[in-house]
Parts: structure tokens; sequence; C-alpha cells
């Protein structure tokens, strides 16, 4: 069970869009639709943006946007702005009830 | 509104045992369909997914952990514990105790503060 490969950063100005994305393999990401978003600002806890691949909690703004193809899951970031500046971790369900993480992406707002 | 709270020892001795236990609030460890699990993140590092429990007692643990690792509940103080046995420097991180759904899903939708528990003598 290895963590899953995110950028170490991503970086986009204000108003514009970025996608993070999160490879795993036919056992955890390619395998089920249970892959989630967590943000993360220095010193807090994570925070969860989107779940089950594309499904976002109440509260949480429409331009954070999740996908999936294959054994790569993907966050997408709309109408960047400087709030959004923070690290994002994915994780989805590796089977026998098990759980991976990403490594983590440290998103720069320009 | 459910609030999580870490409590347990700041620092620990190379090759004793981690104990940290998770107190919840404004809501019940025997609620239906929840479990409640711990998270570490080492400094500057990525989470990891420790285990995980249901009120029950059905427990779930890391694989790369699993040996090391117990987590237990106690319903009547609405609190879930983590042992963390023969730890070492590689074991200090900031531990999050957390709630979930399913033990498919995983979606860690209520955290604590998380602690810092340092290993060193």
């Amino acid at each position: 069970q290895s963590a899953l490969t995110q950028p170490r950063s991503v970086s986009g100005s204000p108003g514009q869009s970025v996608t993070i994305s999160c490879t795993g393999t036919s056992s955890d990401v390619g395998g089920y639709n249970y892959v989630s978003w967590y943000q993360q600002y220095p010193g807090k806890a994570p925070k969860l943006i989107i779940y089950d691949v594309s499904q976002r909690p109440s509260g949480v703004p429409n331009r954070f946007s999740g996908s999936k193809s294959g054994n790569t899951a993907s966050l997408t970031i709309s109408g960047l702005q400087a709030e959004d500046e923070a690290d994002y971790y994915c994780s989805s369900y590796a089977g026998s009830y098990t759980l991976v993480f990403g490594g983590g992406t440290k998103l720069t707002v320009l | 509104q459910l609030q999580l709270q870490e409590s347990g020892p700041g620092l620990v001795k190379p090759s004793e045992t981690l104990s940290l236990t998770c107190t919840i609030s404004g809501g019940s460890i025997s609620s239906s369909g929840y479990y409640w699990g711990w998270i570490r993140q080492p400094p500057g590092k990525g989470l990891e997914w420790i285990g995980s429990i249901y009120y029950s007692g059905n427990t779930y643990y890391n694989p790369s952990l699993k040996s090391r690792v117990t987590i237990s509940v106690d319903t009547s103080k609405n609190q879930f514990s983590l042992k963390l046995t023969s730890v070492t420097a590689a074991d200090t991180a900031v531990y999050y105790c957390a709630r979930h759904s399913t033990v498919t899903t995983f979606v860690f939708a209520y955290w604590g503060q998380g602690t810092l528990v340092t290993v060193s003598s």
C-alpha cells in the first residue's frame, strides 16, 4: 500500500484555473469511486472539500470540482482566489477496509 | 456542532508506547453509521491513516502499522483511544482524530485540532 502520487507544488494567478492530479493504481484510485480531497492551511486540521470523486460537501464553493480517469483523480479549482493558497491532499479507498493518502500538493496563488 | 479533541503526552521516549485519547462532544460516539479514526502527519510531510474503530469495537488498521497499533473505544466516556508501541523518531507527528462515514468511502468530515507528539529521549 503506497502513498498516492501528487505533484509537490502547483501555482496559478488569481482568476485562473489549476488542476491537481492524484495518481494511484487499479487497487485504489482506479478500482473505486471513493476519492476524497482535503484542503489544509498551515497549523490547521484538514478540511474536506470533495468526496466520492466529485461530490462537494455543503458550504464548499462550486469553484472546487473533482473528477477521475483511470488510475488518476483530479481536483480543479477555477476562478483561483488568494484564500485558496493551501496544501491539498487526496485520499482513496485501497481495498480491505484500508485508506491511502496522497503526498500532498502545495498550491501557490501568484 | 460535533467537536473532537485529542489529548495525551506531547513527549514520548523511544521504544515506549504512545497513548492518545480523543474526546467527542456535541454528538455520540455510538451514532450508527459513523466510524472514528486516527490520522497522523509528520512535520512538513503528508497525511497517513493509522486506523479506525466503530462503536461496537470493530477495528480497521493500516497494514504498515498494524503490528504496533491498538485502537479502542469507551462509549461511557464518549472517547476512543490510540496506542502505538515501540515508537521511534519516525513516529513524531501531529496526530489527528476524526469522524468518517463507512470503511469504504472514508469521508473524514470532522477533525480534531491535532496534537503534536514528539519521540525523543
